[in-house]
């Protein structure tokens, strides 16, 4: 139980082009779920959290008009990178709390987007 | 503010039982994870602390003092497919989001 996919694994775009990741919870509801970025060798950054059915709260220095967040059902938020430019190829990865251990975290797989 | 501090690296060799520290300094705290994270891939939680003590999970303890901020990560009978990242994350009490550590690079060696 609790298993969290995105899609794509992988993307590589363009400069100046704009690329959605998906996030989905297969067998359990997220009423919130999470986006971080990771870069290479370094720990994970929250971006922002998404609420499902309401706007995602973003964290200090996460530009929300860059980083657009859909949160439409229980089982599917969704990160567009928009004019994605080179300092944004990083590893996404995004989280949705589970019915296990309280609070705790279940990780998607990750995206490794690489803006060329 | 939020500080979360743990050693970049730590090397240890196959068998062996290794400690990993975390020390923290955030405003709240609502629970203490420990993640493990191979290279190019999502972390997997390995163990949660939300009270004084230690917690037990087969090869992998962790142990929680809030009074110190001080956490750690107990691996025993270290295997070559522990080589991975360990982060330790504090949980916010005003919401559901964490603040993770730099986390610490550990290489087992034969």
């Amino acid at each position: 139980g609790a298993v969290v996919s995105q899609h794509p694994s992988w993307v590589i775009c363009k400069s100046g082009t704009s690329v959605k990741i998906e996030c989905r919870s297969l067998d359990f509801q997220a009423t919130t779920m999470f986006w971080y970025r990771q870069f290479p060798k370094q720990s994970l950054m929250l971006m922002a959290t998404s609420n499902e059915g309401s706007k995602a709260t973003y964290e200090q220095g996460v530009e929300k008009d860059k980083f657009l967040i859909n949160h439409a059902s229980l089982t599917l938020s969704t990160l567009t990178v928009t004019s994605a430019h080179p300092e944004d190829s990083s590893f996404y990865i995004c989280s949705a709390t589970g019915t296990g251990v309280p609070g705790e975290q279940y990780f998607g797989p990750g995206t490794r987007l690489t803006v060329t | 503010g939020q500080n979360i501090d743990q050693p970049t690296e730590m090397t240890a060799t196959e068998g062996a039982i290794v400690q990993i520290n975390c020390t923290y300094q955030t405003s709240g705290f609502n629970g203490l994870f420990w993640y493990q994270q191979h290279a190019g891939e999502a972390p997997t939680f390995l163990s949660y602390n939300v009270l004084d003590g230690l917690e037990e999970k087969g090869r992998f303890s962790s142990f929680l003092s809030r009074s110190k901020g001080y956490s750690y990560l107990l691996l025993k009978e270290l295997q070559m497919k522990d080589s991975a990242s360990y982060l330790c994350a504090v949980r916010s009490p005003y919401g559901q989001n964490f603040v993770f550590g730099p986390g610490t690079r550990l290489s087992v060696l034969p």
